[in-house]
This record gives structure tokens, sequence and C-alpha cells, in this order.
């Protein structure tokens, strides 16, 4: 258990609809990076959050944003959704700020969306 | 852009067998990671490097920075080990992320 814990497990919705995606970051981690899985494109990197603030921007889509509130747990929100959108979304958390690759990062067991 | 590749795709060996993964990139990084992803699909961190050479138990993990070039070595192999070994990347400077490979995936037979 990473202590990275994201809800829903699974999400079945239809094209055109609007999720969030939630996670909560390790204890006392400031930074959660969401990525997306799909079989065709693997794993991107979509966004990374510190201390509630945008730090660095992936291949994030407009029709994607996310946030982090105070209590540092963050939100994905996926908006007009398209049968391509269908892919596992990862959260994980670390302790570092910035945009930086040079610390661990803990992953959550992620969320499965399916668009239909 | 950073582009990662992985070598080999599928790999399968008989339990006890040595494996070695690798992974190329072509611009310099400041780090890379490798990453263990299950049947399940959680993801495990296995290793952070930005130079040498780091063991874990069974597995090691070296980095060749000037030939941009890591491995992911395990000795002793367990039908355990079975998973989607991930190998990504930092480059530094710029604000955007890591870059993954496609990833090997790896039976161990027993």
């Amino acid at each position: 258990d990473s202590g990275v814990t994201q809800t829903p497990k699974h999400l079945i919705t239809a094209t055109g609809q609007r999720v969030t995606l939630r996670c909560s970051p390790r204890s006392g981690d400031l930074s959660v990076y969401w990525y997306q899985q799909s079989l065709d494109q693997g794993l991107q990197f979509l966004i990374q959050y510190y201390n509630g603030e945008e730090r660095a921007k992936g291949n994030i889509l407009e029709r994607f944003s996310a946030q982090q509130f105070p209590d540092l747990h963050s939100e994905l929100n996926l908006s007009s959704l398209e049968l391509g959108d269908s892919a596992l979304y990862f959260c994980a958390s670390s302790a570092y700020q910035g945009a930086r690759g040079d610390n661990e990062q803990f992953f959550g067991p992620g969320t499965r969306l399916t668009v239909l | 852009k950073n582009e990662v590749e992985q070598s080999p795709q599928n790999l399968t060996a008989q339990e006890g067998e040595f494996i070695t993964i690798n992974c190329s990139y072509s611009v310099g990084i400041s780090a890379l990671h490798w990453l263990q992803q299950h049947p399940g699909g959680g993801i495990v961190s296995l290793f952070m490097l930005s130079s040498g050479k780091k063991k874990h138990g069974r597995l090691i993990a070296t980095i060749n920075i000037q030939e941009k070039h890591s491995s992911l070595h395990i000795t002793a192999s367990h039908p355990r080990d079975s998973a989607v070994y991930i190998c990504a990347v930092f480059s530094g400077g710029g604000a955007d992320g890591l870059t993954f490979g496609k990833g090997t995936h790896l039976i161990i037979q027993p």
C-alpha cells in the first residue's frame, strides 16, 4: 500500500458526460501528479500540483482540468467525454516541490474510466 | 522531446533465470525511474537513478549517462516477478514531467 488513495476504482459513463476523479496523497506529501494510461498511448503525464498551485503541465486536453485543495487532496475533472478518453488514470504524490522528476513518486491504485 | 525506448517488449523466462531489461533515451536527463506494474494495474516505484547503480533485494538498476542507457536486472527470477516494467525519464529544465517507455511485459514460468 503506497498510502495514496484514489476514488472511484471504476467509472462507467457515456460520451459527452463529465466526471470527477479524486486523489488523496500520502500524509505529508505536498505534490500530486496525474497520469493517463491508455492502450495506444501508454502512460502520459497530465499535470502536477504543489501545495495548491499548478506546477507543471503535460499532455492534458483542454476538456480536462485539475485542482488541489487546502487539505491537499486533488481532483481531476474530465468533461465532454469521448470514447478515446477511456483509460486508467493514476495519481501519484511526492514530498518535493516543482516539476522535478528526481524525486520518488508513490502511485495510487488508479481509476479505470470506461466511456461508452 | 525525449524519446524513451525499452527492449525487449515481451520476455518469457524460466524461474531462476537472470533477467535484463533495457531502456534508452534520446536527450540528457536529470533522473530515470523504473516502475513495476502488476496485472491488477497498480504501479510501484522500484528505483530512481541519476547516476551509477542501485540494488534492492534481487533487483539491480544501472545507468550510463554518457550512453543514455539504463538496465534493470532481476537475479534468481521468480513467478511473482511477472509484471510490466516501465522506464520513465525526466529531462530537467522545462516543467514537463516524466516521459515513459512503453514497458516490458515479463513472464516468469515456474
